[in-house]
This record gives structure tokens, C-alpha cells and sequence, in this order.
């Protein structure tokens, strides 16, 4: 099993600044990933955060936008950058071991 | 990009009803998971169907995959307040990543 902590678990942010999400998880895992779930859709992966190397992007999210760091094997970070109102969402942390899982969710709000 | 589609998106029951959520694609998936996700709270996985045709059963939850691994169905007998919840399904991807492609979820809410 995995036991996964986000920070903050919600935010309101006024738009044009950053928020940066923190993600820490109870042992070593290799991959970490980010997704994002807005009001009404799906989850959707962000991107794939290996330790000791650049996050992986998926198509139509950007490093400049979502910087992601990774020191370590229990820790990962997003920051939203520049936020605009359309970045309110959910943003959720997972790691993958036998299973996938989820951390609780950052809820962002941003005016 | 392997697209799921679910439905319905709102299912409002009485307690004892049954209900069946579906999750379509037109693409192939090396498998498939379910998982319930409840306010405030990340999604928990509550099963995963590897082969074509198969079922599962998760105590009064029945999980089928479609024979050509590109459907699922969930159903629940006699549900209860407890099942209330966003399910989501999401398949895995066939390349080597093995990316989740989430469905847009469906919210289930039982009444007593």
C-alpha cells in the first residue's frame, strides 16, 4: 500500500500568482504522477515525475506552466504558474506500486 | 488518445435498488479499473478486470469486461447510502507506459 499527503489540501489564489502543491508519500516509490480533475470531467494526467530527472509532459500541459520537482523518491512538488480562473480544479498526486493511488487532492480556487 | 465515455453521469437510486454504470471505447485496453472516489478524498481503486469476458465480483459489486476489452459495466445490487460516490472507470493504456485514460465518472447517490 501507499499512503499519500498533499499540501495544501485548498487553496484560493488571486489570479497571475503560483501556488506551489506539495506531495509526500510514506515510502520509495519510482514513479510519481500529477493529474488534474476539473468540475464535471475526467481525470487527466499532467505528467510523470521520475526522481533525479525532468518530469515527462503530457501533450497540452507545459514545464513553464506546471514546474515539477522531484528530490527524492518520497517527495514531488507542482507549482501552477501565472494562474488564470480556468486553472481551478483539482490537482491530485498518485503513485503507482502494485496498484495505483491517489492522494487526497489540493482543491484550487482561483479568482 | 484512447477516449472512455461513461454513463449515465447522474444515477440517483432508493436504497435496495440496483444500478449499472458503463464506461465505452472504441479502443482496446490491456485492462481496466474501477475506482470510487468520495468528496475530499482521492479515488480508491475497487477492482481491475484483465481479460476479455471476464467478471468480478466485490461483494454486492459486479464488474464485467466487454470480450473485446474495450467496454466495462458496473453493476450494484441492493445498493445502499455507503455506495453513494463518484465512480470512475479508467483504462490502461496498450503502449508502454501503461497510462490511466480516465472516464468522465458517474455520480451515484443512494438515498435511504
Amino acid at each position: 500500500s501507499a499512503v499519500i499527503s498533499q499540501k495544501p489540501s485548498r487553496d484560493i489564489c488571486q489570479r497571475g500568482t503560483s501556488l506551489t502543491i506539495q506531495c509526500q508519500v510514506d515510502s520509495q516509490v519510482t514513479m510519481m504522477f500529477w493529474y488534474r480533475q476539473q468540475p464535471g470531467q475526467s481525470l487527466t494526467l499532467i505528467a510523470t515525475a521520475n526522481q533525479g530527472s525532468e518530469a515527462t509532459y503530457e501533450s497540452g500541459f507545459v514545464i513553464d506552466k506546471f514546474p515539477i520537482s522531484r528530490p527524492n523518491l518520497t517527495f514531488s512538488t507542482l507549482t501552477v504558474s501565472n494562474m488564470s480562473p480556468e486553472d481551478s480544479s483539482i490537482y491530485l498526486c498518485s503513485v503507482r506500486r502494485e496498484t495505483q493511488y491517489f492522494g487526497p487532492g489540493t482543491r484550487l480556487l482561483v479568482l | 488518445t484512447q477516449l472512455l465515455e461513461q454513463s449515465p453521469q447522474f444515477l440517483s437510486i432508493q436504497e435496495g435498488e440496483n444500478l449499472t454504470v458503463y464506461c465505452n471505447s472504441s479502443s482496446v485496453f490491456s485492462s481496466l479499473q474501477w475506482y470510487r472516489q468520495e468528496p475530499g478524498e482521492g479515488p480508491v481503486l475497487l477492482v481491475t478486470v484483465v481479460t476479455g469476458g471476464e467478471v468480478k465480483k466485490l461483494k454486492r459489486l459486479t464488474f464485467q469486461f466487454g470480450d473485446a476489452r474495450k467496454d466495462s459495466s458496473l453493476h450494484i445490487t441492493a445498493a445502499q447510502p455507503g455506495d453513494t460516490g463518484l465512480y470512475l472507470c479508467a483504462g490502461v493504456t496498450t503502449d508502454s507506459w501503461g497510462k490511466l485514460q480516465f472516464g468522465a465518472g458517474t455520480q451515484v447517490v443512494v438515498t435511504p
